[in-house]
């Protein structure tokens, strides 16, 4: 089945250690998107990519940064964790164009835990 | 600003029908999107509006009013397996998805 893949589940880190995140996709989209999403509130996009163009919002800390190496990979990196980023991580992935019913479609997300 | 508002939390009986509201103002409308997130899950789409009217897809409906920035999910037949939070999101003038905080459905027996 085509899907989304995230890795890890979970993963924990130390406050200021850095850590990856990834997400893999066999749908072949070309817009991959990673939010952040915190208990009981709506999920808030990083950043994503249009094919190898990346798109950062405005309000995403530079503690956060992206890859994405060919299609089906992209990585998130967070370079020194604070207690506050402590969060769910969701990869999504999208067809391209302008078509306004093309839907998203999650990874099951990293549960990250900074102790 | 952009906003999108739902009830924080709601509950229902087993078998019984429950709506769950949205409420949008967007820079721009390019369609309206319900979601269903279990706990500790990802995601996972539901329906797709951007014309008014009613969409119905099995024992879920969706409705929109794009003159009055309203859209609501109707879901018949309730069981237990349908709590969880139903996440609202619209497509703004960019092609963005701005997403409401959820509504958390409990379903009682």
């Amino acid at each position: 089945d085509a899907m989304v893949i995230q890795n890890p589940r979970y993963q924990v880190t130390q406050f200021g250690k850095p850590v990856t995140l990834s997400c893999s996709q066999t749908l072949n989209h070309n817009v991959m998107y990673w939010y952040q999403q915190k208990s009981s509130q709506a999920p808030k996009l990083l950043f994503h990519y249009y094919d190898k163009d990346f798109n950062n919002e405005a309000d995403t800390p530079d503690n956060f940064q992206s890859r994405r190496p060919n299609t089906s990979f992209c990585f998130l990196d967070i370079r020194s964790p604070g207690l506050g980023d402590a969060a769910m991580y969701l990869c999504a992935t999208s067809r391209a164009g302008l078509a306004e019913s093309y839907e998203q479609y999650f990874g099951p997300g990293t549960r990250l835990t900074v102790t | 600003g952009q906003n999108i508002d739902q009830p924080t939390e709601m509950t229902a009986t087993e078998g019984a029908i429950v709506q769950i509201n949205c409420t949008y103002q967007t820079s721009g409308f390019n369609g309206l999107f319900w979601y269903q997130q279990h706990a500790g899950e990802a995601p996972t789409f539901l329906s797709y509006n951007v014309l008014d009217g009613l969409e119905e897809k099995g024992r879920f409906s969706s409705f929109l009013s794009r003159s009055k920035g309203y859209s609501y999910l109707l879901l018949k037949e309730l069981q237990m397996k349908d709590s969880a939070s139903y996440l609202c999101a619209v497509k703004d003038s960019n092609y963005q998805l701005i997403w409401g905080a959820g509504t958390k459905l409990i379903i009682k027996p």
